[in-house]
């Protein structure tokens, strides 16, 4: 099965900070990577899929690249509401599809 | 717009069968070529994907839950289901289901169920 390897597993961060997150996979994946968000006490709720396509509804500020084995997420201008956890998701497998670790954003 | 919604069982012996409902609105289960799935999350760590049906009926389940999982779909409720047997307290989760296209989306808003005596 492809593991996804999170970085970092935590931050703190300024609201206006740029944030950047990272996601590895064990094999190339091609484009096949989703994100969430995931407040606490809520469900996870999809940001970007096929690495860079913006969710309809998400704010602008969120974008994703990379492909292959090197993915990114990134939050240009950090917003209260952004506090939160994210996952990265592949589903170049579906056998099975698995998630990362997690990163926690937290407030500075 | 399409919302998920699950229910079932909060409380599950152990060893006894944990059954949750998903309830789909907004759309039918059967359009689209979509797939429907249920994940689950353990009180404060990530998630794990248990597997996912399709409307004609056909499943793939995670290895680490497929001896125990059995999943089936009712179009005329517009529903889908999850049972998980054998069940332990490792099985104690927040469960949520989500439409399925490789990548998830909506989900439900999930509903813990806890295993314990």
């Amino acid at each position: 099965a492809i593991q996804l390897t999170q970085s970092p597993s935590s931050l703190s961060a300024s609201v206006g900070d740029r944030v950047t997150i990272t996601c590895r996979a064990s094999q190339g994946i091609s484009s096949a990577l989703a994100w969430y968000q995931q407040r606490p006490g809520k469900a996870p709720k999809l940001l970007i899929y096929d690495a860079s396509n913006l969710e309809s509804g998400v704010p602008s500020r969120f974008s994703g690249s990379g492909s292959g084995t090197d993915f990114t997420l990134t939050i240009s201008s950090l917003q209260p509401e952004d506090f939160a956890t994210y996952y990265c998701q592949q589903f170049d497998s579906y056998l099975p599809l698995n998630f990362g670790g997690g990163t926690k954003v937290e407030i500075k | 717009q399409l919302q998920l919604q699950e229910s079932g069982s909060g409380l599950v012996k152990p060893s006894q069968t944990l059954s949750l409902t998903c309830a789909v609105s907004g759309g039918s289960i059967s359009s689209g070529g979509y797939s429907w799935s249920w994940i689950r999350q353990p009180p404060g760590q990530g998630l794990e994907w248990i597997g996912y049906i399709y409307h004609s009926g056909s499943t793939y389940y995670n290895p680490s839950v497929k001896s125990r999982v059995t999943m089936s779909v009712d179009k005329s409720k517009n529903q889908f289901s999850l049972k998980l047997s054998s069940v332990t307290a490792a099985d104690t989760a927040v469960y949520y289901c989500a439409r399925f296209f490789g990548w998830l989306s909506p989900w439900g808003q999930g509903t813990l169920v806890t295993v314990s005596s």
